[in-house]
């Protein structure tokens, strides 16, 4: 399967702030997904991301907040904008590949939010 | 919306013995089902999946089974292993989308 990379693996921030989180694919990959994972809860479809158009956006999730770029078939960025602490969780891209359109997970980005 | 509930929330099991997750989905479109395995502070790693098209699908110790007619999969883990003790999670495709919806998650436990 694809290697798929995230970055920062971490990071902690202050309410108010941006961050902008990468997932980067070693091969061309269709589709391109964000998930949100809250701690000790299951993965909730952010948005599809898109290449060269906009994001689908899940219903309770706005493009003002979570911003998504997709220049290519093998980045995404995923934006968390004007933070509290409710947003902390972890963030995983995933993609699908493969003949049979698996689902492939990255390693996530775990943020807190003070 | 379309949902997935996954049961139960919690499996405790001794070494050697059989495990079995459930999961019911609501998307009648749905027509791809795969199970993912989380140990704790890692990725969700794809154990298996299921289309639509079979009811049946074994991977040495794992199977999975789909029930279209009554919108149930589940997963069954023989002859566990402490090293199976994980969260697992299942989920359900928004028709063929390629999206996915998932299931609360299921923490097993395997006493050694």
């Amino acid at each position: 399967s694809a290697v798929i990379s995230q970055k920062p693996s971490r990071d902690i921030c202050q309410r108010g702030t941006s961050l902008t989180i990468q997932c980067q694919v070693d091969s061309q990959v269709t589709m391109m997904f964000w998930y949100r994972q809250q701690p000790g809860q299951s993965l909730t479809l952010i948005a599809t991301a898109n290449q060269g158009s906009e994001a689908t956006y899940e219903s309770g999730f706005v493009i003002d907040k979570f911003p998504i770029s997709r220049p290519n078939l093998t980045f995404s960025t995923l934006t968390v904008s004007n933070m509290s602490p409710e947003d902390s969780s972890i963030y995983l891209c995933s993609v699908e590949e493969g003949p049979t359109d698996e689902q492939f997970f990255g390693p996530g980005t775990r943020l807190t939010v003070l | 919306g379309e949902n997935v509930e996954q049961h139960p929330s919690t499996l405790s099991v001794q070494e050697g013995d059989s495990a079995v997750i459930k999961c019911t989905y609501s998307d009648s479109a749905s027509n791809y089902f795969p199970w993912y395995k989380q140990e704790l502070g890692k990725r969700p790693q794809l154990i298996i999946d299921i289309r639509s098209n079979v009811g049946e699908k074994k991977d040495q110790r794992i199977a999975v089974t789909l029930n279209k007619t009554a919108k149930h999969f589940s997963l069954h883990i023989t002859e566990t292993q402490p090293e199976d003790s994980a969260v697992y999670f299942c989920a359900a495709s928004y028709g063929n989308t390629g999206k996915l919806i998932f299931g609360q998650g299921t923490t097993l436990q395997v006493k050694p």
